[in-house]
């Protein structure tokens, strides 16, 4: 099992649709967790950080579930401009290393 | 303006020879990092710095090498023993493990 997991995509969904990704992590001690977006060409760019049950932000809502080892990532009226690439990133217990995922393409269309 | 600035923005080498790419923070970060992304892909770690003066490898150091005289730079060396250098690398810094990573803009890297 990869220690960090995310579905490629791409989600094709439409303006205002409501779409969630998950990201399933392989150790049980990890504490925090991060979603970033990466806009193609660009670098990656914190979306929200997870340290407990979830976190809230305007349209985006990250939930985490430690008992099946996931985080998800809501986004609700979903415009344009939310097309890009999301990353799931873990850091490590014990060392200074982050474990990212491959990231989820999403694309919203008109 | 605190942040991370890496330079230059793109770069080309002929194959053979040695490039080194700048990362300087003002964030007054222990942490800093080196990542690769080559197209489609994931970020890969290449080397990381806890402290000044200390870095360890990550999972792809072979062909790079890194120094950290400065707490505010980590510069990425990369050598001609690097057999496919043409990527985009990515620096980035935290302050304490587990905490938030923040990422400069990068800098592409074409081999000629």
């Amino acid at each position: 099992r990869k220690e960090v997991e995310q579905d490629p995509g791409p989600f094709n969904v439409p303006e205002g649709a409501t779409v969630a990704f998950n990201c399933t992590y392989s150790n049980s001690a990890s504490q925090s967790f991060f979603w970033y977006r990466q806009d193609c060409r660009k670098e990656p760019k914190l979306l929200m950080s997870v340290y407990s049950s979830g976190n809230e932000d305007g349209r985006f809502t990250a939930q985490l579930n430690r008992a099946s080892q996931y985080i998800s990532l809501l986004i609700r009226d979903s415009k344009l401009s939310d097309s890009a690439t999301y990353l799931c990133v873990v850091p490590t217990s014990g060392t200074y290393k982050y474990i990212f995922g491959t990231g989820t393409r999403l694309k919203v269309l008109a | 303006d605190g942040g991370i600035t890496q330079s230059p923005k793109y770069l080309f080498r002929k194959e053979g020879q040695n490039v080194t790419l700048s990362c300087e923070q003002n964030l007054n970060h222990d942490a800093m990092y080196w990542y690769r992304q080559d197209p489609g892909q994931g970020l890969r770690l290449i080397y990381y710095s806890q402290i000044v003066n200390d870095f360890q490898k990550g999972d792809i150091a072979e062909g790079y090498s890194v120094s950290r005289e400065k707490k505010e730079s980590f510069p990425l060396t990369v050598t001609s023993a690097q057999k496919n250098p043409t990527a985009f690398y990515l620096c980035a810094s935290n302050r304490d493990r587990q905490d938030t990573q923040y990422f400069g803009p990068g800098t592409r890297l074409t081999v000629l």
